[in-house]
């Protein structure tokens, strides 16, 4: 069982915006800016698309945003098209007990 | 560019130890801390902890707390896993990861993945 809190799965038709919530707790997201988010396709390596909450690394499109409020996290993709059809997946620093990070269970993202 | 390189797959016997490696290039290896984080047959990821290759330091995450070891070899640029006492649930893809050049929390640059199979 993941300690941040992911749906299994969501779907959205092309053109469309989805949003997926990632839900921790005070110690974790709501402690810390440090909030990132991976893309993995399958029998790939996770690909980060978002970084400290609301950033993006270079390359990544601009249809992906990030944000925050309160212990929970969200991934919101505008425009859906095909190719983001994959797995998502969350993740946060903490410094609960000791320094970690933490990972979402994963989120499938079916583009219909 | 930045690239992770990793060792092949390996088939071990439970109670057996495993060590893999990835090679770093493209840019200064004592620059950045490296991750590893290891993902089960159709499961989510799962952190396993960071060494910093420029002394050394490691930072393990409590589920593997005495049976991972991480080191590096600075000469190579290179940073070895080490998972000992294996069992049948470890089987899986283990990856390095080089965090972002803005801080130390992501992971940025990603191997191709060790896939690690466990079996009698």
């Amino acid at each position: 069982q993941s300690v941040l809190t992911q749906p299994a799965s969501v779907s959205g038709s092309p053109g469309q915006p989805i949003t997926i919530s990632c839900i921790g707790t005070s110690r974790d997201i709501g402690a810390y800016d440090y909030v990132s988010w991976y893309q993995q396709h399958p029998g790939k390596a996770p690909k980060l698309i978002i970084y400290e909450v609301s950033n993006r690394p270079s390359g990544v499109s601009n249809r992906f945003s990030g944000s925050k409020s309160g212990n929970t996290a969200s991934l919101t993709i505008s425009g859906l098209q095909a190719e983001d059809e994959a797995d998502y997946y969350c993740s946060s620093y903490t410094t609960y007990r000791r320094s970690s990070t933490l990972f979402g269970g994963g989120t499938k993202l079916t583009v219909l | 560019q930045v690239q992770l390189v990793q060792s092949g797959a390996e088939v071990k016997k439970p109670g057996a130890s495993v060590k893999i490696s990835c090679k770093a290039s493209g840019y200064t290896f004592t620059g950045y801390y490296l991750n590893w984080v290891r993902q089960a047959p159709g499961q989510g990821l799962e952190w396993m902890g960071t060494i910093n290759p420029t002394g050394g330091y490691t930072n393990y995450a409590q589920n593997f707390q005495g049976r991972v070891t991480m080191t590096r070899d600075t000469s190579t640029g290179t940073v070895y896993l080490e998972l000992s006492s294996l069992r049948s649930q470890d089987t899986a893809v283990y990856y390095c990861a080089r965090v972002g050049s803005w801080g130390a929390y992501d992971s940025e640059y990603w191997g191709q993945g060790t896939l690690v199979t466990v079996s009698s």
